[in-house]
């Protein structure tokens, strides 16, 4: 299963909102899973079951989406919210495949 | 809290051998599948391996079936890779990761990474 993230770079500033997009080759139900990665930094799950929210993480993030077609919205973009963002399917377990990473940089 | 704490890469030659070893603390190891995430440098992510709770199911890339060995020690609370026939691609950070469940899950967390350079 191919995943393909869009944009590849998104420019926002502080404050705004961010939407990231993931587009499955095929159908994942709702197998879906967002990582950020800062520079220097291990991945760290934020969205899991394409809407639920790892622990510890900020109401700003939130997933939605299913089948084919999954969103990352950050509602109000903090300093700390700008690194790489990757989405992640299990659907064809165990052949675990990533998207290419859309990069959210400062404006 | 939970930890992972990898060891073990460094420089090796084409063709060459290396064990990567993952120690785990911070909850029940034998309760939670884990696996190893690689990254090449400027890449992305690329699933490498994962093994079950209790280390009777392995599961490999295409791109290192063959080559590289998935094994845990739950009296020991660690994981390990042992990585052959090593080619330059695959020069990577390789991470450890616990997923949320015995035999798959998400990858809730992830060890800070270990760099393998395969050069001559």
């Amino acid at each position: 299963i191919v995943l393909t993230q869009s944009p590849a770079t998104l420019s926002l500033s502080p404050g705004e909102r961010a939407t990231l997009s993931c587009r499955a080759s095929q159908s994942l139900d709702n197998y879906l899973a967002w990582y950020q990665q800062k520079p220097g930094q291990a991945p760290r799950l934020l969205i899991y079951d394409a809407s639920n929210r790892a622990t510890g993480i900020p109401a700003r993030f939130s997933g939605s989406g299913s089948g084919t077609d999954f969103t990352l919205t950050i509602s109000s973009l903090e300093p700390e919210d700008f690194a790489v963002y990757y989405c992640h399917q299990r659907t064809n377990w165990p052949q675990y495949s990533f998207g290419q990473g859309t990069k959210l940089e400062i404006k | 809290e939970v930890q992972l704490l990898e060891s073990g890469g460094g420089l090796v030659q084409p063709g060459g051998s290396l064990r990567l070893s993952c120690a785990a603390s911070g909850f029940t190891f034998s309760n939670h599948a884990m696996g190893w995430v690689r990254q090449a440098p400027g890449k992305g992510l690329e699933w490498v391996s994962s093994i079950s709770g209790e280390g009777d199911l392995t599961y490999y890339a295409d791109s290192v079936k063959g080559r590289f060995i998935v094994s845990r020690d739950n009296s020991k609370h660690t994981q390990y890779l042992q990585m052959s026939s090593l080619r330059a691609e695959d020069t990577a950070i390789y991470y450890c990761t616990k997923a949320m469940t015995r035999i798959n899950g998400w990858w809730d967390y992830w060890g800070q990474g270990t760099p393998v350079t395969v050069s001559s």
